[in-house]
């Protein structure tokens, strides 16, 4: 199985503040590397696929990078509605996975 | 727009086998452009990939479930669905079912249902 290491964890922010959150893969991926955002009760959206291929409605400032073994999601000015729970997955070979989630909290 | 909707119960007592549906509405299983998956997530914790079918019946499972999985597909209902046997508390979980887009196999899952709580309990 490709194990997805997500850091960090857990971090604190304000909002206008720019943020990256890192994705690890233990193994290439190519670009098969997916972003979602998850609010309390909710399902998870879809944000970023691909690596970097924004999903239709969502908005500008989140984006997505990366190659081989490390990729990156970049919120460039955070908005109030932001504060949630990010997620990274691999959709390049079965069984797909997720990272273990990036609480984004309000500073 | 698509929409995606869960059901099946809420309460499942240990050994015995859960069965959710996902009811898809404002497109069409059968279509072949997408498949579908479920995905679960015990309370409070991460995102786990359960398996993905396609129109045709063709099924991708996570082998850490052992053999306890099945899905099927009913075109005709524009449904798919899901069997997970032996269940333990261990499964207690939201289960979520989504379409998952088609770009050289299953990748991204663009759509969500809301969820449903199944908790295993006697």
């Amino acid at each position: 199985d490709i194990q997805m290491t997500q850091s960090p964890s857990s971090l604190s922010a304000s909002v206008g503040d720019r943020v990256t959150i890192s994705c690890r893969t233990s193994q290439t991926i190519n670009i098969y590397l997916n972003w979602y955002q998850q609010k309390p009760g909710k399902a998870p959206k879809l944000l970023i696929y691909a690596t970097s291929s924004l999903q239709s409605g969502v908005p500008s400032r989140f984006s997505g990078s990366g190659s081989g073994t490390d990729f990156t999601l970049t919120i460039s000015r955070l908005q109030p509605e932001d504060f949630a729970t990010y997620y990274c997955q691999q959709s390049y070979s079965t069984p797909y996975t997720f990272g273990q989630g990036a609480k984004l909290e309000i500073k | 727009q698509l929409q995606l909707q869960e059901s099946g119960p809420g309460l499942v007592k240990p050994s015995e086998t859960l069965s959710l549906t996902c009811t898809v509405s404002g497109g069409s299983i059968s279509s072949g452009s997408y498949y579908w998956g479920w995905i679960r997530q015990p309370p409070g914790k991460g995102l786990e990939w359960i398996g993905t079918i396609y129109y045709s019946g063709s099924t991708y499972d996570n082998p850490s479930l052992e053999s306890r999985v099945t899905i099927s597909v009913d075109t005709s209902k524009n449904q798919f669905s899901l069997k997970l046997s032996s269940m333990t508390a261990a499964d207690t979980a939201v289960y979520f079912c989504a379409r998952q887009t088609r770009g050289g196999g299953p990748r991204e899952f663009d759509y969500w249902g809301q969820g449903t709580l199944v908790t295993v309990s006697s």
